[in-house]
């Protein structure tokens, strides 16, 4: 199957402090997809992407579709405690089909 | 609106029992999926579908069927139970309209196979 490898795996930072991770395929993708997922929840959507190159934002949250079509970026800004999770990059090239990174936990210190 | 809605949220089974997992859409999307999340892994595609009538297999779709009769429902079948089988699964439906395929999820099904 398709491998996406997305990094880091964990994070560890202080409230207030920024975040980022990225997400890279072995093949181009036409719509990149981040997510958020909570214990016991299904992955909720954050930001869809469509474009090479395109930046996007969600309040605090702004993601990049890569300029190679084969990476994506999620930034959080000044993160707060309920940015806590698992956040998911997901990408696919035909809209049908969507592979999965292994996800990059995040836990925000008070 | 429900969304993507999904029961049972848990199941135990025994190997060799057979049981369907239900998932239903109440946003009138054509693409729906059918996912596994394992411990450490990301959500792995077992199978999928682009309209009624219309699936086809994703990445891990031995042991699992499915069929699409209406554009709502999308049910997934264990026919064997085995315990490699124990995971969570998730439904997920997309629109296909203009090239934007923004996938939804549902809340999950915990199956434990002993």
């Amino acid at each position: 199957g398709q491998q996406l490898n997305q990094s880091p795996q964990s994070m560890f930072i202080q409230e207030g402090e920024d975040v980022s991770m990225n997400c890279t395929s072995s093949s181009i993708f036409n719509t990149w997809l981040w997510y958020k997922q909570d214990p016991g929840e299904g992955p909720v959507l954050l930001i869809a992407l469509y474009k090479a190159g395109e930046l996007t934002s969600n309040g605090r949250l702004t993601a990049q579709f890569g300029i190679t079509r084969k990476d994506s970026f999620l930034n959080i800004s000044a993160s707060i405690p309920s940015d806590v999770g698992i956040y998911f990059c997901a990408g696919s090239a035909t809209g049908n089909q969507f592979y999965f990174g292994t996800g990059t936990s995040l836990t925000v210190i008070p | 609106n429900a969304g993507v809605t999904q029961t049972p949220k848990f199941q135990v089974l025994k190997t060799g029992q057979s049981m369907t997992l239900q998932c239903a859409q109440d946003m009138n999307h054509e693409y729906m999926s059918w996912y596994r999340q394992d411990p450490g892994m990301g959500l792995r595609l077992i199978h999928y579908s682009v309209g009624a009538g219309i699936t086809d297999q994703g990445e891990v779709p031995n042991g699992y069927n499915v069929s699409r009769s209406t554009t709502e429902d999308f049910p997934l079948r264990l026919l064997s139970a085995a315990p490699s089988q124990t995971s969570v699964y998730f439904c997920a439906s997309s629109r296909s309209s203009g090239g934007y395929y923004e996938q939804y999820f549902g809340p999950g099904t915990r199956l434990t196979v002993t």
